[in-house]
C-alpha cells in the first residue's frame, strides 16, 4: 500500500449524520484523490487534491466535500450521509507528473441505514 | 460523461488463453495510461503503463497496445493464468499543475483452471 493508510477501514452510520473519512500518506506526494467503488460503475472520481489547500470536484462531488491541511493528510466528508452514498471509498496518492504510480490504501466500507 | 469507455465488464478465459480487454477515450489531454489490477478486498495497484508516443508495451505476459489515432488502447494478458483473476481496470491522466486521474468502470477477469 505504498505508505497510504485510510481510517476507519469500517462504519456503519445512520442517514443524516456526517461522516469524516480520513486518508494518511507517508510519502509526501503531491496529488491524493478519493473515489467511490459501486458495482457496474468502476472507480469514481469525488474529489482530488494537487497540493495543500489546493482541491477540485470531480465527477460525482455532489454531497462531499474535502480538506486537505497537511500534505500528509487528506479528509473526505460527508455532510449529511444518505443511503446512495453507500459505498467502497479508496483513496490514492501520486507523485508529481503524470507518469508517476498511483498508490492506493486498502479501502473503507461505509454503510449508511 | 465517462471520459474513459472500458469493455467487456467480464470476461471468462481459459487457463493458457489470452486475455484481451478494451479502452475508448475521449480526452487528447490525456497523456499517460496506466492499467491497474485490483484483488478482492484490496485496493487497486499498478499493473503496466503506456505513453501515447508509444504504440506498444510488453511487460511479460501483460502487453499494452495503444493507437493515438483512433484513441484507443488494450490490455492483452498473454497465458492466462487462474492467479490473474481479478479486476482490471484502465486509466488515463493528465498531470500538469492539477493532475487527474480518471478510471474506467472495469472488467472482471476469470482464467478458469
Amino acid at each position: 500500500d505504498a505508505g497510504i493508510t485510510q481510517s476507519p477501514r469500517h462504519k456503519v452510520t445512520e442517514t443524516g449524520t456526517p461522516v469524516t473519512l480520513r486518508c494518511h500518506q507517508t510519502e509526501n506526494h503531491r496529488y491524493m484523490y478519493w473515489y467511490r467503488q459501486d458495482p457496474g460503475h468502476g472507480l469514481r472520481l469525488i474529489h482530488y487534491s494537487y497540493g495543500v489547500k489546493d482541491t477540485d470536484k470531480g465527477e460525482v462531488s455532489d454531497g462531499y466535500s474535502v480538506s486537505r491541511s497537511k500534505t500528509e493528510d487528506f479528509l473526505l466528508t460527508l455532510e449529511s450521509a444518505t443511503s446512495s452514498q453507500t459505498s467502497v471509498y479508496f483513496c490514492a496518492a501520486q507523485g508529481f507528473g503524470s507518469d508517476t504510480e498511483a498508490f492506493f490504501g486498502q479501502g473503507t466500507r461505509l454503510t449508511v441505514v | 460523461q465517462q471520459q474513459v469507455k472500458q469493455s467487456p465488464q467480464s470476461l471468462i478465459v481459459q487457463k493458457g488463453g489470452i486475455s484481451i480487454i478494451n479502452c475508448a477515450y475521449e480526452n487528447t489531454a490525456f497523456d499517460y495510461f496506466p492499467w491497474y489490477q485490483q484483488f478482492p478486498g484490496k485496493g487497486p495497484a499498478l499493473l503496466i503503463a503506456i505513453r501515447p508516443d508509444v504504440s506498444e508495451k510488453k511487460e511479460g505476459r501483460f502487453t499494452i497496445s495503444f493507437n493515438k489515432s483512433a484513441k484507443q488502447f488494450s490490455l492483452h494478458i498473454m497465458d492466462s493464468q487462474p492467479g490473474d483473476s481479478a479486476t482490471y481496470f484502465c486509466a488515463a491522466n493528465y498531470g500538469g499543475s492539477q493532475g487527474n486521474l480518471i478510471f474506467g468502470k472495469g472488467t472482471k477477469l476469470s482464467v478458469k483452471p
